[in-house]
This record gives C-alpha cells, sequence and structure tokens, in this order.
C-alpha cells in the first residue's frame, strides 16, 4: 500500500542553519506530494506541494523536489529562524482516492 | 477569505459519553474531510463528505459517523466514547472535485479529552 517515511526527530538547529528533512514515499502511479506544517496549538498550514516528478515546491524559503527515481520529497531551508520552530509533515494523495497519506512528523526547534 | 472553522476549541467528555463536533469550510469549497491526530498514530483519515454525500471512509469503527448539510458544513459525531478517543480532530476543507491536487486547508482542530 502507499506509504510516507520521514526522518525521526526531532532536529535541534541553531539560527540560520541549513535545514534537510527527508521524506520518502511508496505509492503506485504518481502521487501528488505535500509537506505541512504544524505549529504549536494550531492546525496543519500546507507549506508546498508538487504534483509531478521533477516539479519543486518552494514557499517561503523552504524547498522540496519531486524525485520519482529515488521516491523521495526531501524539505530543504538555506538558513532557519527561530519562528520555523514547528512540526513539519510530507504527505501524498494517490489515484483517486482523496485522503492524504501521511507521515508521522519531524519536530524542528530552532534555538537563537 | 474565512479560513475553515471548527467548534469548540476544546471538549472534555466522560467515558460512555457522545460528543458533536462542528465544522465550517472555506466559503465555496464542496469537500470536507475529517482527520484524527494522536501522538501515538499520527493522522488518520476519518472520511470525507462532499456535497452532502461520504465519499471515503477510513478505518474505524462505526462509533465514528459523520454528516454534511446542504451549506457544506459538517459534523462528526462519536458515540460512546473510549478514554482512546482522546485526540486532535481536524477537519479540512478542499475546493477539488477530482485528485486532491491542491491539498486541504485545515481548521485549528478540535481537542477532545475523554476522562
Amino acid at each position: 500500500g502507499n506509504s510516507v517515511t520521514q526522518m525521526e526527530g526531532p532536529v535541534t538547529l541553531s539560527e540560520e542553519a541549513f535545514l534537510t528533512i527527508n521524506c520518502t514515499y511508496t505509492a503506485t502511479g504518481y502521487p501528488s506530494l505535500f509537506w505541512y506544517v504544524q505549529y504549536p496549538g494550531e492546525g496543519l498550514q500546507l507549506l508546498l506541494k508538487a504534483t509531478k516528478a521533477d516539479d519543486k515546491g518552494s514557499n517561503k524559503g523552504f524547498e522540496a523536489t519531486y524525485r520519482k527515481e529515488t521516491t523521495s520529497f526531501h524539505l530543504e531551508k538555506g538558513s532557519v529562524q527561530v519562528s520555523d520552530s514547528a512540526v513539519y509533515f510530507c504527505a501524498l494523495n494517490a489515484g483517486n482516492n482523496r485522503k492524504l497519506i501521511w507521515g508521522l512528523g519531524t519536530s524542528l526547534a530552532v534555538n537563537p | 477569505k474565512a479560513g475553515v472553522t471548527q467548534t469548540p476549541r476544546y471538549l472534555i467528555k466522560t467515558r460512555g459519553q457522545q460528543v458533536t463536533l462542528s465544522c465550517s469550510p472555506i466559503s465555496g469549497h464542496r469537500s470536507v474531510s475529517w482527520y484524527q491526530q494522536t501522538p501515538g498514530q499520527g493522522l488518520q483519515f476519518l472520511f470525507e463528505y462532499f456535497s452532502e454525500t461520504q465519499r471515503n471512509k477510513g478505518n474505524f469503527p462505526g462509533r465514528f459517523s459523520g454528516r454534511q448539510f446542504s451549506n457544506s458544513r459538517s459534523e462528526m459525531n462519536v458515540s460512546t466514547l473510549e478514554l482512546g478517543d482522546s485526540a486532535l480532530y481536524l477537519c479540512a476543507s478542499s475546493p477539488d472535485r477530482g485528485r486532491l491536487s491542491y491539498g486541504y486547508t485545515f481548521g485549528s482542530g478540535t481537542r477532545l479529552t475523554v476522562v
């Protein structure tokens, strides 16, 4: 079946450090891929998405490229800020089934 | 444009009781989905409604049910609450009818605690 695997957290970085959160997936066909972010006490916000191979999603300095050959969608940011501290979720949607399949989330803490 | 509104934000219920959660989607969105989020299981899909019809259902017992009204507002109900039902319940709306290419917009969730 379809699944998403994220690197385990927590990830702790200093401000202005480079961030990578790994995400790999298993899916039939050509899924759409998403990164969501959850700030403490809040719901989930769509951070970026990609719907076909080699697409790059980007938003707020975050980027992720849909790599079909490695079935990956790693999240990157060149210089993190304290305000980026949150939990990040990778997710996919495959076929005509409209539900999202989620990774378990990666907690990020950025220290000043 | 108003976002997805979930009420109430917090609930405390006793085991065996039932609870109803409400969700108002973004204006114009006809698809509403519900997810349960727990530390142990992560995010799990409950069900999706589109134009008052349940389109998809996750692997939850029959105690979990939902409905959607003609104005796209949705409710979910959990009967005979168990301690394990304690979770953050998230509602999400989408304008899509076919593939979920645009993702969801989520509400802030309802935190349910069963004691």
